[in-house]
């Protein structure tokens, strides 16, 4: 059973442009979820995804977006990039129980010059 | 308002011993407290999970215990191996969502 894919894995940009990250998640899996890790925050949620609909969101700008299409693939936007967006962006999946038990990806490692 | 805290950063064990991890809440409402292990270049992974109605939950060499008066939590991994060498994360969950609130990690080395 393949595992959660994240793509790019690594990406250079500069500050003002728009990024985009994709993540398919397990396959029968309904729930994605995306965090972003840095050394200063740890682990901080951004969003959680169920059957196509926003469930949750976590506290950053708007610049930050997100949607999961009708497969369950998710894709994160994060627009007008700031330096401090450098981080490694995190995907996860789970069949939505509700338990925390959730699956990660290797993450996309996002580096703001 | 940090709700999950993990207060030490770093934890050396030798080979054999036990380790213990401990996790610190401040929210009474979160309903799962789970732990994820992660590897350098790798996602966090799954390790163990309570529920906020049980006190003890054990998987093999791991066991959580959950102290809901103190709001504490703590992980034992008995025996520890150089393998649980890795980043452990405390994490909790509240009502009917996969959002989790990770705690900042304690780094456990385990030595021969």
């Amino acid at each position: 059973k393949a595992g959660v894919t994240q793509t790019p894995r690594y990406l250079i940009k500069t500050r003002g442009q728009q990024v985009t990250l994709s993540c398919s998640p397990i396959s029968g899996h309904r729930s994605v979820s995306w965090y972003q890790q840095t050394p200063g925050q740890g682990l901080q949620f951004l969003f959680e995804y169920f059957s196509e609909t926003q469930r949750n969101k976590g506290n950053f700008p708007g610049r930050f977006s997100g949607r999961q299409f009708s497969n369950s693939r998710s894709e994160m936007n994060v627009s007008t990039l700031e330096l401090g967006d450098s981080a490694l962006y995190l995907c996860a999946s789970s069949l939505g129980g509700a338990t925390g038990e959730l699956f990660f990806g290797e993450g996309s490692r996002l580096t703001v010059l | 308002d940090q709700q999950v805290k993990q207060n030490s950063p770093s934890l050396s064990v030798q080979e054999g011993r036990i380790s213990i991890l401990n996790c610190d809440y401040t929210n009474s409402m979160f309903d799962y407290f789970l732990w994820y292990k992660k590897y350098p270049a790798e996602g966090p992974t799954f390790l163990i999970s309570i529920s906020s109605i049980k006190d003890k939950n054990e998987d093999g060499r791991f066991t959580v215990f959950l102290n809901k008066s103190a709001k504490h939590l703590s992980l034992h991994i008995v025996p520890s191996q150089p393998g649980d060498s890795a980043v452990y994360f405390c994490a909790a969950s509240e009502g009917n969502t996969d959002k989790l609130i990770f705690g900042t990690g304690t780094r456990l080395q385990v030595f021969p």
